[in-house]
C-alpha cells in the first residue's frame, strides 16, 4: 500500500511565476491536509480537503494561495505570482477520518521543498 | 486557544541511555495528542498517539509517551536511545470537540534529538 506521494519533491521558481504542488493521499483516505513548514519553524496548517469540498482553509494566506481536490486526481496546491517568502517545504497529509471525533492519525508524504529566486 | 509547547530546542542523550522529549498542550476539552518524527529532507513518520484510556501509550521503535491531564503533559520516552533515533520530533495536538474542529493538527516547533555514541 503506497504512502502519501506528492510531486515534484523539489522546485524552483522565480519571483512572480506560479508553483502548483500535487499531493496524491494513500489508497482509501479521503481526508487531505496541507502543511507548511518555513525554515527553522515547526509546521502550520494551511487547508483541510475532502472530495470536492475545502472544509477549513483557515491557515490559508488570504491572496495567491488555492487548494483543491478534485473527484478525480490528486489534491492541489496552487500559489500564484510567488515572492521569496513563499520558500518552504510543504507537506500534504492524508487521513482515513478528519472532523469530530475520529481519532484517525494523518500520515504525512515526503514534501515538496519549493525555492523561490 | 488550542496550543503546544516543546521547551527544549534540542536534547542530547549518550547511546543506551534513558531519554525524555517535554510536550505541554493547551486545549478546552479532552485532546487527542501525537508524536512525530521527522528525518532530514523528509517528512514525518506518526509514532504513537493517545486518545483515550491507559495514559501509557507505546508506540513505533520502541518509543513511549505518558499522558498526565493535570500537568497538561504528553512527554515522549524511551528506554534506552539508539543513535538512529537522532531526528526531529514533534508533538501535535488536536481538540476534537472544540467548536469548528476540523481535526487540523497543531505542532510543537519541535525538539531535535541527539543520541551520542
Amino acid at each position: 500500500n503506497a504512502g502519501v506521494m506528492q510531486n515534484p519533491r523539489h522546485l524552483v521558481r522565480r519571483r512572480g511565476q506560479e508553483a502548483r504542488l500535487r499531493c496524491s493521499p494513500m489508497k482509501g483516505h479521503s481526508h487531505v491536509y496541507w502543511y507548511r513548514q518555513l525554515p527553522e519553524e515547526g509546521l502550520k496548517f494551511m487547508v483541510y480537503l475532502q472530495k470536492e469540498n475545502i472544509i477549513d482553509e483557515s491557515g490559508m494566506p488570504k491572496e495567491r494561495f488555492s487548494a483543491e481536490f478534485p473527484k478525480e486526481g490528486p489534491s492541489i496546491l496552487r500559489i500564484q505570482q510567488v515572492v521569496r517568502g513563499d520558500s518552504a517545504a510543504y507537506f500534504c497529509a492524508s487521513s482515513l477520518g478528519g472532523t469530530g471525533i475520529s481519532p484517525y492519525e494523518q500520515y504525512f508524504g515526503p514534501g515538496t521543498r519549493l525555492t523561490v529566486t | 486557544a488550542q496550543s503546544v509547547a516543546q521547551p527544549e530546542d534540542q536534547v542530547n542523550v549518550a547511546e543506551g541511555n534513558p531519554l525524555t522529549v517535554k510536550c505541554t498542550y493547551s486545549v478546552s476539552g479532552n485532546p487527542y495528542l501525537f508524536w512525530y518524527v521527522q528525518y532530514p529532507n523528509r517528512g514525518l513518520q506518526f509514532l504513537l498517539k493517545y486518545i483515550t484510556g491507559d495514559n501509557l501509550v507505546k508506540g513505533s521503535y520502541g518509543f513511549e509517551a505518558e499522558f498526565n491531564k493535570s500537568q497538561t503533559s504528553f512527554h515522549l520516552k524511551k528506554p534506552s536511545a539508539l543513535v538512529s533515533d537522532s531526528a526531529l520530533y514533534f508533538c501535535a495536538v488536536r481538540d476534537p470537540n472544540g467548536s469548528g474542529n476540523t481535526g487540523k493538527l497543531i505542532f510543537g516547533q519541535g525538539t531535535t534529538l541527539q543520541v551520542k555514541p
